[in-house]
């Protein structure tokens, strides 16, 4: 069965953090995401990355940043994590023009 | 204007009742469309992808209007168990940037 896993459910951060989220897809998919998803706001794309070391920004960028070393792996970079950083992220993959599969998310608390 | 917009909620429905959602986008271009469920706390799965016939799956028929740039979500004979928000799915300006809408809350009621 199609798998994206990531690394922790529920993750405790203090303010001025560096906070990796990783993302790993067994379904060598090119194509994978992340997301966070705030209530009121639905899912926000951050970044994505459509091949190996290549990626794009999304919608709300700032304040993070990618990696894709390896074709299964994304993981998305909080530099310095602050409050308003506080949400569930939501990592997915997927081949072109074909659905998205997610990962069971991350729920992310920046104290 | 919002890339995708949906009908703002919550539905709030009996049992056995028909319940319909409206999604629009932005992007005429739009090649790919679907809907996803997503439960309390947990991530979004796919319902149905929505092509351009228009396709049905059971209780659920989906369906796509390029000319007004529409997708619809159709439930019919709805159950409890249905109760979740529902989002819509539109792949961007890019090929492969999917975009969501905020979710359409729906609670099927006894």
């Amino acid at each position: 069965d199609v798998k994206v896993t990531q690394s922790s459910r529920y993750l405790v951060k203090r303010t001025g953090e560096k906070v990796f989220l990783e993302c790993v897809q067994d379904m060598d998919h090119e194509n994978m995401f992340w997301y966070r998803q705030d209530p009121g706001l639905g899912l926000r794309l951050i970044y994505f990355s459509y091949d190996v070391k290549m990626k794009e920004k999304g919608d709300i960028p700032e304040g993070y940043s990618v990696s894709r070393e390896k074709k299964e792996r994304f993981s998305l970079i909080l530099e310095s994590a602050s409050t308003n950083q506080t949400s569930m992220y939501l990592c997915a993959s997927k081949v072109t023009n074909e659905k998205l599969f997610f990962g069971s998310g991350t729920q992310l608390s920046v104290l | 204007r919002k890339e995708v917009e949906q009908d703002p909620g919550p539905f709030n429905v009996p049992e056995g009742a028909t319940v319909a959602f409206n999604c629009t986008y932005s992007n005429s271009a739009s090649q790919s469309f679907f809907w996803y469920r997503q439960d309390c706390r947990k991530e979004p799965k796919l319902l149905m992808s929505v092509y351009s016939s228009g396709n049905e799956d059971g209780r659920f028929t989906a369906q796509l209007n390029r000319a007004s740039q529409y997708i619809s979500l159709l439930i019919r004979d709805s159950k409890l168990s249905d109760s979740a928000t529902y989002l819509c799915v539109v792949n961007g300006q890019r090929d492969n940037d999917m975009r969501f809408g905020a979710g359409t809350r729906l609670t099927v009621k006894p």
